[in-house]
């Protein structure tokens, strides 16, 4: 089954821990990127890679962390710094970064307890 | 910095009937122009898209329509049905770094 996958798909966290969102894909593209979406509102960006070894902080990147040392794989760290992480967060790669179609991850729903 | 404007925030319409949803952008370099579909809990699918170079795209009941002098793009979906309703956000590719920019989105709601 080829795609975009992410995991968890409902994550909990506790105060002051850092935790980790899987995203991989089997598309062979090049761009990846992390949204945040909170309920009733549309998507933000977090980080975005264009190329493996290198990302690029989007608009609320504070308190989130990223690698990228794969083509496939693109994990973003919600860590402690990250006041009010409680969100539905959404992985999408794309072939290029340039006019093509971004491809959604089913969607992993962090909540803090 | 620049950003997208996405007109009504929820648009309830009768089954049958057409629904438009309006955007405006900022960035007059942007060249693509994408709209996605989310349904509850769902990710994300693209429905259309519209590239600068046309004025007009039309896939069945959906179309997008594309205005580059005033900067600003349209969804109209026709023959409404109930399967319609979801939510619906468009976007804006920047021209300087490839983002997309999104607007805030849309709730279509279908009236039986």
């Amino acid at each position: 089954d080829g795609g975009i996958t992410q995991s968890p798909k409902y994550l909990f966290r506790k105060e002051g821990q850092n935790v980790t969102l899987s995203c991989e894909q089997n598309l062979n593209h090049d761009a990846m990127y992390w949204y945040r979406q909170d309920p009733g509102q549309g998507l933000r960006l977090i980080y975005y890679s264009q190329i493996v070894n290198d990302f690029q902080k989007g608009d609320i990147a504070e308190g989130y962390s990223v690698s990228r040392e794969k083509k496939e794989s693109f994990p973003l760290t919600v860590t402690s710094a990250q006041k009010n992480p409680t969100a539905f967060y959404l992985c999408a790669s794309t072939a290029s970064s340039s006019y093509n179609e971004q491809f959604f991850g089913p969607g992993t729903r962090l909540t803090v307890l | 910095g620049e950003n997208v404007e996405q007109h009504p925030s929820t648009l309830s319409v009768q089954e049958g009937d057409s629904a438009v949803i309006k955007c405006t952008y900022s960035d007059s370099a942007s060249n693509y122009f994408p709209w996605y579909k989310q349904e509850l809990g769902k990710r994300p699918q693209l429905i259309i898209d519209i590239r600068s170079n046309v004025g007009e795209k039309k896939d069945q009941r959906i179309a997008v329509t594309l205005n580059k002098t005033a900067k600003h793009f349209s969804l109209h979906i026709t023959e409404t049905q109930p399967e319609d309703s979801a939510v619906y956000f468009c976007a804006a590719l920047m021209d300087s770094n490839y983002q997309l920019i999104w607007g805030a989105g849309t709730k279509l709601i279908i009236k039986p």
